[in-house]
């Protein structure tokens, strides 16, 4: 059973820094591409990065490029998301999603339960 | 930056009820367009990808169609527990997904 599970989220004032993990089990990590998805409250869905299988293609939702970094560490099933210069328009509930393919194709196949960010001072 | 487009924004239907949601595109996307599901409290949840193909677990009465522009998400029996929002996402060009469409019990 695939299983995502994210940590990290919490009240941050804006300006300030954070990092998001999300632990994977259940699928071979190493093989398939992972994003983040976030959600505002009572809002729709907005994709905020991806990375490939192998970090060698990464992208970023104009909203946060230059703000964000998204990363993993296949040896220990992870990814990964820096969060800087946080902006109150941030918060939202952040989903770890697994891609249906290696490469960051946005086939969000599989989804955590979110962690919550709360940018307010 | 393509805009996904969902009508309507909400409806009340009975369980037994056929309900079509439709979802369009500001430009074609192909058939690089996918549904999910998401019930209040819980993660969003892949039903149908590629405009027609059925997610491994997905019950048969939900189906999807349409390529380009135009898409509909069928469901042709309304079940209790399919009262939930509903987002398309397109997938041609990044990932943006449409503002949802929350289906309520009539």
């Amino acid at each position: 059973e695939v299983q995502l599970v994210e940590s990290g989220g919490g009240l941050v004032q804006p300006g300030r820094s954070l990092r998001l993990s999300c632990a994977a089990s259940g699928f071979t990590f190493a093989d398939k591409a992972m994003h983040w998805v976030r959600q505002a409250p009572g809002k729709g869905l907005e994709w905020v990065s991806g990375i490939n299988w192998n970090s060698g293609s990464i992208g970023y939702a104009d909203s946060v490029r230059g703000r964000f970094t998204i990363s993993r560490d296949n040896a220990k099933n992870s990814l990964y998301l820096q969060m800087k210069s946080l902006r109150a328009e941030d918060t939202a509930l952040y989903y770890c999603v697994k891609d249906l393919y290696g490469d960051y194709l946005w086939y969000f196949d599989y989804w955590g339960q979110g962690t919550l960010v709360t940018v307010s001072s | 930056d393509i805009q996904m487009t969902q009508s309507p924004s909400s409806l009340s239907a009975s369980v037994g009820d056929r309900v079509t949601i439709t979802c369009r595109a500001s430009q074609s996307v192909y058939t690089y367009l996918h549904w999910y599901q998401q019930k209040p409290g819980e993660a969003p949840e892949l039903l149908i990808y590629d405009a027609s193909k059925l997610q491994s677990g997905v019950p048969s009465r939900f189906t999807g169609s349409g390529s380009g522009t135009d898409f509909t998400l069928t469901i042709s029996s309304l079940q209790p527990e399919d009262f939930a929002t509903y987002f398309c996402q397109q997938s041609y060009s990044s990932g943006t997904f449409g503002q949802g469409t929350k289906v309520e019990i009539k």
